[in-house]
């Protein structure tokens, strides 16, 4: 059981808009920043979002993230096939002392 | 290049030990905060362990204290997870990734190394 809840799969056609939601608590999400990765099977996890909403030099602007309270939000405009991917949000937990991810979400680009 | 490269994985019986280690290339590693995540087959990531710069502030997650040790040689560019009383659930692939800007938000990462715990 992961301490964020993140959707296990999503789904949108090509072209199309998807959101991804990651849900903590004050400890977490609540008072600290949120990332975003990007994940293809059998290859590391990629940056993508950092500090709630910003993104890493290469990432285009069809991925954005946001943050509300204890919940996170990536965001993917202009779907493509290319995007099938699992996407994690991680950030710190301050009770815990800890990393904590949600458990991934796969995205299938219909 | 910039690059981490994880060694040190493979097989070893439930109750062994196995060291890890990261190299890093291409960047200044003695100003960097240097993490391990893992990934069980067909899970979710999960964070290891943390080491400052420096050393000298060092985080574990609750449920690998005790078992595991990350250190980091800043002249060799290298990071270090010595991993004792290995069990079954401990079997995963096991990442480097080096942190940003010390909020734990993880811009380089290796290609992970694979340990398997089974007898």
């Amino acid at each position: 059981q992961s301490v964020l809840t993140q959707p296990p799969s999503v789904s949108a056609a090509p072209g199309q808009k998807v959101t991804i939601s990651c849900s903590g608590s004050s400890s977490n999400i609540g008072n600290n920043y949120v990332s975003w990765y990007q994940q293809f099977p059998g290859t590391p996890p990629k940056l993508l979002i950092y500090d709630n909403n910003k993104r890493p030099s290469g990432i285009p602007d069809r991925f954005s993230g946001s943050k509300s309270a204890t919940s996170a939000t990536l965001a993917i405009t202009g779907l493509q096939t290319g995007d099938e991917a699992d996407y994690h949000c991680g950030t710190w937990d301050s009770s815990l002392s800890a990393v904590v991810f949600g458990g991934g979400t796969k995205l299938t680009v219909l | 290049e910039v690059q981490l490269v994880e060694s040190g994985g493979g097989l070893v019986k439930p109750g062994g030990s196995l060291r890890l280690s990261c190299a890093a290339s291409g960047f200044t590693f003695s100003v960097y905060s240097m993490n391990w995540v893992r990934q069980a087959p067909g899970k979710g990531l999960e964070w290891v362990s943390s080491i400052s710069s420096s050393s000298s502030s060092i985080n574990y997650a609750d449920s690998l204290k005790g078992r595991f040790t990350v250190s980091r040689d800043n002249a060799k560019n290298s990071l270090y997870l010595q991993m004792n009383s290995l069990r079954a659930e401990d079997t995963a692939v096991y990442y480097c990734a080096r942190d940003q800007s010390n909020y734990l938000e993880f811009d380089l990462w290796g290609q992970g190394t694979l340990v398997t715990v089974s007898s």
